[in-house]
């Protein structure tokens, strides 16, 4: 079946720290991934997302590399801030006849001053 | 610009009592809509999607139920509801024909007591 997965359900940073979240996929024939933010009582925000014929994408203070050889993605964040806490999401576009995101389970990132 | 309109955004139910959950999309047309549900603490599980007006299909066999009425609304209901429908909903939305991630809505938060 299909899945998607995360090392590490927390991770503590101080501020201005670098923060590294990573995710393991299971269907190596996805060539979408997206990593979401979500807030406390809030939906998932869109963050940053990559295509399978890439293996790194910067955006703003944000970088994802994806590995396909082992079915892994990361998130990278610079300089991280308290604003930052949240949970982290990978997700993989899969096609069963339909194309639909299937979620990991999420990465608390947790930033102190 | 799209927007995506979730309510309520918390709601406290006896169990047996019915469920309307609505989801209205602006400033697009014939959307990809989706319900997700997500319990305390975990990721994201995909409940029901719809390609146009009528058309739902199911992801996981449930005690709820979808809707759509008109090309930019979705309903998740239930007639009874259990304590196991606790959670998390949110409603999404994604742009037919291009890729991309999903913009999610703000979220319900369903408690049944």
């Amino acid at each position: 079946g299909e899945s998607v997965g995360l090392h590490l359900p927390t991770l503590s940073v101080q501020e201005g720290d670098n923060s590294i979240i990573n995710c393991a996929y299971s269907n190596s024939a996805s060539d979408y991934f997206i990593w979401y933010k979500q807030e406390s009582g809030k939906g998932p925000q869109f963050i940053i997302d990559i295509r399978s014929n890439m293996d790194k994408r910067q955006g703003q203070r944000v970088t994802v590399l994806l590995n396909k050889t082992v079915k892994h993605l990361s998130l990278q964040i610079a300089a991280t801030q308290p604003g930052d806490s949240a949970v982290y999401f990978c997700a993989e576009l899969v096609d069963t006849g339909f194309q639909k995101l299937v979620f990991g389970t999420g990465t608390r990132l947790l930033v102190s001053p | 610009s799209q927007t995506i309109h979730q309510w309520p955004a918390t709601l406290v139910q006896p169990v047996g009592s019915p469920l309307s959950l609505e989801c209205t999309v602006e400033g697009t047309s014939n959307p990809n809509l989706y319900w997700y549900r997500q319990a305390a603490g975990r990721g994201l599980q995909l409940l029901f999607y719809s390609i146009g007006i009528d058309q739902i299909s199911s992801e996981v066999p449930q005690n709820l139920s979808a809707s759509r009425p008109q090309d930019r609304q979705f309903i998740l209901s239930s007639k009874k509801l259990l304590l196991s429908d606790s959670g998390f909903y949110l409603c999404a939305w994604r742009r037919i024909g291009l890729a991309g991630g999903y913009t999610f809505g703000s979220g319900t938060r369903l408690t049944v007591v």
